[in-house]
């Protein structure tokens, strides 16, 4: 059974960094062709991707985000991190992280965790 | 990079057939057969319902449908049924900077 599981704060400070974890079950990243990517969704808002990293650790950012993302894996402990710095107001959403097989579709989603950015 | 546009809303009674339109550009949706459809319900996360065009994960119910003509990919749902109303996402592969992906503005379906 694959599960995805997102965590990390509900609520950060404008201009704080922010740190979420994606930890993952019945897959391997180390599996060729994998992939963890993570999406967002601002309240009554579209999804928008953010991130990928695959198995062989390349990795892909959104343009509009690139200067404010990283994405890493530890194979070992089934994790992906998403570190999203200078946070502001306008970040406020739910975040998902997700898991695709062939990059441009993802077959598999997490619960999502909702991060408020407030001072 | 733009989000691909789709229309706010469709409705439509049970039993009858919607159509949701996705229009991207040549180095989206045009270019590639690698576009993807998402249903989401409220408070839930987004559910594959279509991928590379046209196939269906397993599970997914045969009313659900897709194809793409030019820089245009569209989802038919078939039979409308109660539970099919639901906000819905296209995706696409993009050849754009180092973008991967690029969603949709959403539809929201409303089943009269």
């Amino acid at each position: 059974q694959i599960t995805l599981k997102e965590s990390g704060p509900t609520l950060v400070k404008p201009t704080q960094t922010l740190t979420l974890t994606c930890t993952f079950s019945g897959f391997s990243l180390s599996t060729s062709g994998v992939g963890v990517g993570w999406i967002r969704q601002p309240p009554g808002k579209a999804l928008e991707w953010l991130a990928l990293i695959y198995w062989d650790d390349d990795k892909r950012y959104s343009p509009s985000l690139k200067s404010r993302l990283t994405i890493t894996k530890d194979t070992s402990k089934n994790q992906v991190v998403l570190t999203m710095t200078n946070m502001d107001p306008v970040d406020t959403a739910t975040y998902y992280c997700a898991l695709t097989y062939s990059s441009s579709w993802y077959v598999y989603w997490g619960q999502g965790t909702l991060v408020t950015v407030s001072s | 990079q733009s989000a691909l546009t789709q229309p706010a809303s469709v409705s439509g009674s049970p039993g009858q057939s919607i159509t949701i339109s996705c229009t991207g550009t040549s180095s989206d949706v045009g270019g590639y057969n690698y576009v993807s459809w998402y249903q989401q319900h409220p408070g839930k996360a987004p559910k594959l319902m279509i991928y590379d065009v046209s196939n269906r994960p397993s599970g997914v119910s045969n009313r659900f449908s897709g194809s793409k003509s030019g820089n245009t990919a569209s989802l038919t749902i078939s039979g409308l049924q109660a539970e099919d109303e639901a906000d819905y996402y296209c995706s696409s592969y993009t050849s754009s900077s180092t973008l991967e992906s690029v969603f949709g503005t959403g539809t929201k379906v409303t089943v009269l």
